[in-house]
């Protein structure tokens, strides 16, 4: 089976852009959960979502979306970019059923200039 | 709500070394304990779990054992390798479809 893919791998912008970031689960899989990684802050969970619906919510701005798709690929947007946005974004698959192992993707570094 | 708390790190041993890092949790419910693994440059992978209290997960030479009276989830291994070098994860999972993760604890092996 395939792993979880993301893409970009990595992506410099500018503060006040908008980016937009792509997961691929492993096939089968229904929930995509998405997080921040920093070193200060260490991994934030941001959003998961489940058969396209939101189903969990971390503590980020509004600036920071996501969706999924009917094939369960998700993509997260964040909007009007701040330095602070620096981070590398991982995103897990899983079954979706509680309690399960989560899958990590290798993560999208971002750089906000 | 669910926490965890892990040791701050850099952790930093010579190969061979006996390695402990600790990790206490609060959950509501009855918590699954997983422990993650993060190399370099990589993602999170699952390196073990246990379900169930007095359970040993164990995996790659490490092992932790679901101490449900004390809450921890401690995790250990008896000789380390420079390639064990990396970021720990522990990450109870409550039962809300994702797992609350620690801050992580690096792990820096010398030869």
């Amino acid at each position: 089976k395939a792993g979880v893919t993301q893409t970009p791998r990595y992506l410099i912008k500018t503060r006040g852009q908008q980016v937009t970031l792509s997961c691929s689960p492993i096939s089968g899989h229904r929930s995509v959960s998405w997080y921040q990684q920093t070193p200060g802050q260490g991994l934030q969970f941001l959003f998961e979502y489940f058969s396209e619906t939101q189903r969990n919510k971390g503590n980020f701005p509004g600036r920071f979306s996501g969706r999924q798709f009917s094939n369960s690929r998700s993509e997260m947007n964040v909007s009007t970019l701040e330095l602070g946005d620096s981070a590398l974004y991982l995103c897990a698959s899983s079954s979706g059923t509680a309690q399960e192992t989560q899958y990590f993707g290798p993560g999208t570094r971002l750089l906000v200039l | 709500g669910n926490s965890v708390t892990q040791m701050e790190g850099p952790v930093t041993l010579s190969e061979e070394a006996f390695l402990t890092i600790n990790c206490t949790y609060t959950a509501t419910g009855y918590p699954s304990l997983f422990w993650y693994v993060q190399y370099p440059g990589e993602g999170l992978q699952l390196l073990l779990k246990a379900t169930k209290a007095d359970d040993k997960g164990s995996n790659k030479g490490f092992e932790a054992t679901y101490r449900k009276e004390t809450t921890s989830f401690h995790l250990e291994k008896g000789s380390v390798q420079v390639s064990d070098s990396a970021v720990y994860f522990c990450a109870p999972d409550g039962g809300s479809y994702i797992p609350t993760f620690g801050r992580g604890t690096s792990l820096i092996v010398h030869p």
